[in-house]
């Protein structure tokens, strides 16, 4: 079935500090969305890339789209402790009909 | 304007009972999805509904079925729930399908002992 393999699993960084999360297909991917999820919360939708090499910002989170419309990151400029949570992202493979989901990267902020 | 809402919130069953989980929404979407959530797995997609009377599998849909007789509800049932089972559910719904911003529901904590 379609996977969509979402890398690292984890990471604690200082206040501060810079994250990336990257998420990766195999195949070609129609459309990407990115979700976070605060701890023992639910899944709230940040935004979707649908264009080749797309790049969209929401203040210091910066989304990119790859290329070839396979990969995916999330940039977090300069976390702060309300960055803390789940990111996940969800993709559409063209021979598909409903998104998949990568497993997530759980991001840990230390003031 | 409450969004979707989930019933219940958390639940404890035996090994063989049954249960229903309900999901509503406000919004007047047409599609409806339930999930479910696990450490270290993401969001896997159980059963999904493309409007009112509709219903189709996802990822992992043994053990589950699924109903839409109201285009505002979609139910999630367990007809012999499974320790396998335990997990935290959610629903969700949009008006554009695969296209569309996910709306999810607060979740709902099952445990099978």
């Amino acid at each position: 079935g379609q996977q969509v393999m979402q890398i690292p699993q984890y990471q604690h960084v200082q206040e501060g500090e810079d994250f990336t999360t990257y998420c990766n297909s195999s195949t070609t991917l129609s459309n990407i969305q990115w979700y976070k999820q605060r701890p023992g919360g639910h899944p709230v939708f940040l935004i979707q890339l649908v264009k080749s090499g797309e790049v969209k910002k929401q203040k210091r989170l910066t989304f990119q789209f790859g290329e070839a419309k396979k990969n995916s990151s999330l940039h977090i400029t300069a976390t702060q402790t309300t960055d803390v949570g789940t990111y996940f992202c969800a993709g559409l493979d063209s021979g598909y009909s409903t998104l998949t989901f990568g497993k997530g990267t759980m991001l840990l902020v230390s003031p | 304007n409450a969004g979707v809402t989930q019933t219940p919130k958390f639940r404890v069953l035996k090994t063989g009972q049954s249960m229903t989980l309900l999901c509503a929404q406000d919004m007047n979407h047409e599609y409806m999805y339930w999930y479910r959530q696990d450490p270290g797995m993401g969001l896997r997609l159980i059963h999904y509904s493309v409007g009112e009377g509709t219903t189709a599998k996802g990822e992992v849909p043994d053990g589950y079925n699924v109903s839409r007789l109201k285009k505002q509800n979609f139910l999630l049932g367990l007809e012999s729930a499974a320790p396998s089972q335990t997990s935290v559910y959610f629903c969700a719904s949009n008006d554009r399908g695969n296209t569309g911003e996910l709306f999810f529901g607060e979740g709902s904590r099952l445990t099978v002992l």
